[in-house]
Order: C-alpha cells, then sequence, then structure tokens
C-alpha cells in the first residue's frame, strides 16, 4: 500500500526561528501534496495545495510568506514554518495524492509543533 | 448516547453493539466521499471511501451510506471493539480540485 513518511514526529522550538517538516511519498509518485493544521479538538484545515513543480495554492487567511512549502520532487514536499510564534503551535500533516482512488490519499503520521 | 463536548461530538457504544457515526456534507457537488479514523496523536487512516454514483459500500466490519438529497454521509461500525475508539472523520472531494474539506469529526468510545 501506499505509504508517507512525515518527519519529524515532534519538535520544540524557540519563538522566531524556523522549523521544516517533511513529507515524503515512499512507494509512489505524489503529484499533489496537502498540507493540513490541526488544532486541538479540532478537524483538520487545509492550508495549502502543492503540485510538484510548480508554486503551492495558499488557503484562504493562510501566510505564504510564513508557511513555506517547497515541493520539488514527486516524492518529497517540505513545510517551513517561518519566524515561529507560540500560536503556530499546531499538530501539522501531510497528504499525498496520486488521484481519486483507494491511494488517492494516504496522510502522514503528523508533526506536533510546540512553539515556546 | 450522543452529546456535544466543546468541539467534538462524542458516541459512545458498548463493545460488540453497532455504531453509527454521521456527518453532513457541504458541497452537493462533491462527487468522492471517505472517511478517516484518527487516533490521539497520528494522522488520519483511511476507512472506507464512496463514490457519488453509489449509495452504499461495504468494508471489514465497515459501510458507508451516502444519501445525496440531504448531502449525508454515515459510517457504520458492527460490533465496535475498544480498538476502534478514536476521532472519524469524514471528507468530501469536490471532483478534479483534488483537495479534501474534512466534517468537524466525532470521538467514539467504546466501553468494554
Amino acid at each position: 500500500g501506499a505509504v508517507v513518511s512525515q518527519h519529524p514526529s515532534r519538535v520544540i522550538c524557540k519563538s522566531g526561528t524556523s522549523v521544516k517538516i517533511e513529507c515524503r511519498s515512499l512507494d509512489f509518485q505524489a503529484t499533489t501534496m496537502f498540507w493540513y493544521r490541526q488544532f486541538p479538538k479540532q478537524s483538520l484545515m487545509l492550508m495549502a495545495t502543492s503540485n510538484e513543480g510548480s508554486k503551492a495554492t495558499y488557503e484562504q487567511g493562510v501566510e505564504k510568506d510564513k508557511f513555506l512549502i517547497n515541493h520539488a520532487s514527486l516524492t518529497l514536499s517540505t513545510l517551513t514554518v517561518t519566524s515561529a510564534h507560540p500560536e503556530d503551535s499546531s499538530f501539522y500533516i501531510c497528504s499525498a495524492s496520486q488521484g481519486q482512488n483507494i491511494y488517492g490519499y494516504t496522510f502522514g503520521s503528523g508533526t506536533r509543533l510546540t512553539v515556546v | 448516547g450522543e452529546s456535544v463536548g466543546l468541539h467534538l461530538p462524542t458516541l459512545s457504544v458498548q463493545e460488540g453493539d453497532n455504531s453509527i457515526i454521521n456527518c453532513a456534507y457541504s458541497n452537493s457537488a462533491s462527487d468522492y466521499f471517505i472517511w478517516y479514523k484518527q487516533e490521539s496523536g497520528k494522522g488520519p487512516q483511511f476507512i472506507i471511501d464512496i463514490r457519488s454514483n453509489m449509495d452504499k459500500r461495504q468494508g471489514q466490519r465497515v459501510t458507508v451510506l451516502l444519501n445525496k438529497t440531504v448531502k449525508h454521509l454515515s459510517l457504520q461500525i458492527a460490533a465496535t471493539q475498544p480498538g476502534d475508539s478514536a476521532v472519524y472523520f469524514c471528507a468530501e472531494n469536490l471532483g478534479s480540485q483534488g483537495n479534501l474539506i474534512f466534517g468537524k469529526g466525532t470521538k467514539l468510545s467504546v466501553k468494554p
């Protein structure tokens, strides 16, 4: 089956620093990757959609200069939270898509970001 | 019974009973739906999907029902087990757009 690896699983950083989260599709090529944010006891909120080799499309209210997304290859997308603040503390989850089938939306295991 | 918490509604069931989790989706043009299970601190795990040209699909111990007239989706879990305890989300996909829109989620608690 399709596997998406997300790293790191947990990270603690100081306010003002940047953090990079990686999302890799291990056994398939992901033409599209999605980044979600999830606050405690809430649903997943889509932040941005990235297609390999092109600029990411951000959802309304998501600052593209703060959440930098790079999708340089068909198996890797990265999300960099720049100048992190405590309010950026959240659970970040990536998803990789091959299309609309049973393997179409495979999620990573998530990254718990805590900004202190 | 079912109750609404601060953010997530909760469904409590006895082990061995059947569970029914409901979801109202937002867009009548959505043509693909997925149920996910999310355990604490983990990413969503695929359970079952259904396309809009169907109204029922069965998997192992799970059944998804789709009612497009009222934009309603349900997940039925047969013989619920303690390992089924998690938060369940429905998600809808609007055709070629690609991205999934998630529902609010329901926390399922199974009492042994």
